[in-house]
């Protein structure tokens, strides 16, 4: 069956610290991985997108691996800080040819939370 | 430039109603695609609508119904109401297509109580 898992527990980490989530999937040929970051009781909001025939892509503090043959994606928190306790969500990129378009479908998320 | 919005921000409904949700999308948008996420868990996919179509549905029950209207927002009916629809529902905007050219845009999603 296809599956996404992120870790369900959550990481607790120091301020300062390297903050590193992972998303791993089973059966599943994604063209695209998205991470999103959710607050409590707001909708997700769009961090980075990664495409298949790249391994990795930075913004700002933010890093994505993508592994295609070990079927992970790696999310780096580089200087972590309070703010950026959230929920962290990936999200594969399924082409659906009867519709034409990609369906992001979620993962369940890990929380982060980030200790001063 | 305003981006995804949704009402109401919050719903209590009873077993057996109906209810429908509402979402405008970003501007410049013109696809509308609705989730729904329960507690704990990651968004799930109900359905995608373009072009006024319904054009990709996930697996959800025909109680989920959608529409979209000439100005692309778009409404989330449910019927014949459960305790298990009870969640945050999630409405994204995106451009055609998706995929690398248009990562979703949420809105604060209407968070739906069924008793």
């Amino acid at each position: 069956s296809q599956k996404i898992e992120q870790n369900s527990e959550a990481l607790n980490i120091q301020e300062g610290k390297t903050a590193t989530l992972t998303c791993n999937y089973t059966n599943y040929s994604p063209a695209y991985l998205q991470w999103y970051r959710q607050d409590p009781g707001r909708g997700p909001v769009f961090l980075l997108l990664i495409r298949e025939n790249e391994k990795e892509k930075r913004k700002e503090r933010l890093k994505v691996t993508f592994d295609t043959t070990l079927k992970q994606s790696l999310f780096h928190i580089t200087a972590s800080q309070p703010a950026d306790s959230a929920t962290y969500l990936c999200a594969l990129d399924i082409f659906h040819a009867s519709g034409g378009s990609y369906i992001p479908t979620f993962g369940r998320g890990t929380s982060l939370i980030v200790h001063p | 430039d305003a981006g995804v919005t949704q009402s109401p921000t919050h719903l209590i409904k009873t077993r057996g109603q109906q209810v429908t949700l509402r979402c405008s999308p970003k501007s410049g948008h013109d696809t509308v695609s609705w989730y729904q996420q329960a507690l704990g868990q990651g968004p799930q996919f109900i359905f995608q609508y373009y072009e006024e179509e319904e054009r990709q549905r996930g697996n959800f029950p025909d109680r989920f119904s959608g529409h979209q209207f000439p100005n692309y927002s778009s409404e989330l009916n449910v019927n014949a109401l459960l305790l298990g629809d009870s969640a945050l529902y999630l409405c994204a905007s995106s451009l055609p297509g998706g995929g690398g050219n248009s990562p979703l845009h949420f809105g604060n999603g209407t968070r739906l109580t069924v008793t």
